[in-house]
Order: C-alpha cells, then structure tokens, then sequence
C-alpha cells in the first residue's frame, strides 16, 4: 500500500503570495489531518477532514484554509505569505471515525522570502 | 493551562542502555496517549499506542506506560542502538474531537 504523498516537496514563496499544498492518504483512510512544524513552536494542529468535511480546526488564522475531495485528497492553502508562515507542513491520514493512528506524509517544507 | 511536557529536550545515552523519556500533560483527560519517532526532515511515524484503561504496552524493545492518576506517559527503548537516535514525540487528543495536541519532542542521541 503506497503512504501518504505530498506535493510539491519544497517551496519558495515570497511575502503576501498565496500557497496551495496537496496531500493524498493512503488508499482507503478517509481521515487527513494538516500540521505546521517549527523549530519554535513544535507540531501544532491546523485541521482535519473526514469525508469532505472539515471536523475541526486549530487556532490558525482565516488565511489558512483547506477542503478535500471525494476521493479523500486535500489541500490546503494559505493566502497573503508572511515571513512566520515558513515551516515543515505536514498532512497525515487516519482509516477511522477517529484520528488514532495517523500515517504522516513527508511533509511540504516552505520558505517564505 | 492546558499543557503537553516532554521534560527532556535532548537525552543523549550509551548504546545498550535504557532510554526512558517522559510525557506530562496538564488539565486533559485523554482517552489515549500515543508515541511518534521522527527522523530529520521527514514525517512522523506512529510507533506505539495506549489506551487509558491500559497500563503498559510493549512492541519489541519499546515500552509505553500511562498513569492517568500522574498524567504522565513514559516511553522506553531497552537495548538502545544507534539507530534509535531520533527525536520522539508524545501525543494526544484531549477531547477525543480530532484535535491532536503533539508535545515538543525528545531528541535522543545513542552513542556507540
């Protein structure tokens, strides 16, 4: 079974440009969960889809926002760059109702100039 | 506050050796508690889970508690290699709502 992939790998973006990253779960995991990785601020939670629907959201402004598809996949994007937005972003999917165990991409790393 | 504490930023141990790296949390009740491995530069990966109404848990070399009395979760690796060196993270998710709060790390370095 293939993990979850992300696209693109890196990225170099500058100040108030906008970003979208994808993510496709492994085969079958309806759940996806995204994450931003700094060295500062460790692993913080942004959202989770399941089925179409965000579930939940982390405490993340408006400019970060996500959807995913019918066939499980999601993106997320994230409008009008700012220096702090540099990060390691991470999607990870889960098979159930509940996250439980997730299965993380290997994440999406974006540096804004 | 609500909090998740790993207690060590770095551990750094002797191959063969026992690590033991700690979870705190504060103000949750979580109906599980799960541990990740993660390597630089790349993604998280689950390692091992356990439930509240569990004890301990063992996979191989790895050893998880979990004392909700404490709030406290302890990983162990007995036997540790070179190998093991990584950074591992606790988490959970406090309200079961899909929200899952992950602790700083521990960066564990295993000397030969």
């Amino acid at each position: 079974k293939a993990g979850v992939t992300q696209t693109p790998r890196y990225l170099i973006k500058t100040r108030g440009q906008q970003v979208t990253l994808s993510c496709s779960p492994i085969s079958g995991h309806r759940s996806v969960s995204w994450y931003q990785q700094t060295p500062g601020q460790g692993l913080q939670f942004l959202f989770e889809y399941f089925s179409e629907t965000q579930r939940n959201k982390g405490n993340f402004p408006g400019r970060f926002s996500g959807r995913q598809f019918s066939n499980s996949r999601s993106e997320m994007n994230v409008s009008t760059l700012e220096l702090g937005d540099s990060a390691l972003y991470l999607c990870a999917s889960s098979s159930g109702r509940y996250q439980e165990t997730q299965y993380f991409g290997p994440g999406t790393r974006l540096l804004v100039l | 506050s609500q909090k998740i504490e790993q207690n060590s930023e770095a551990l750094n141990i002797q191959e063969g050796k026992t690590a033991t790296l700690t979870c705190n949390y504060t103000n949750y009740s979580p109906a599980y508690l799960q541990w990740y491995r993660q390597d630089p530069g790349r993604g998280p990966v689950f390692l091992l889970l356990i439930r509240e109404n569990e004890k301990e848990k063992r996979k191989e070399r790895l050893k998880v508690t979990f004392d909700t009395t404490l709030k406290q979760s302890l990983f162990h690796i007995t036997a540790s290699q070179p190998a093991d060196s990584a950074t591992y993270l606790c988490a959970l998710d406090p309200y079961n709502n899909n929200d899952m709060r992950f602790g700083a790390g521990t960066r564990l370095t295993v000397k030969p």
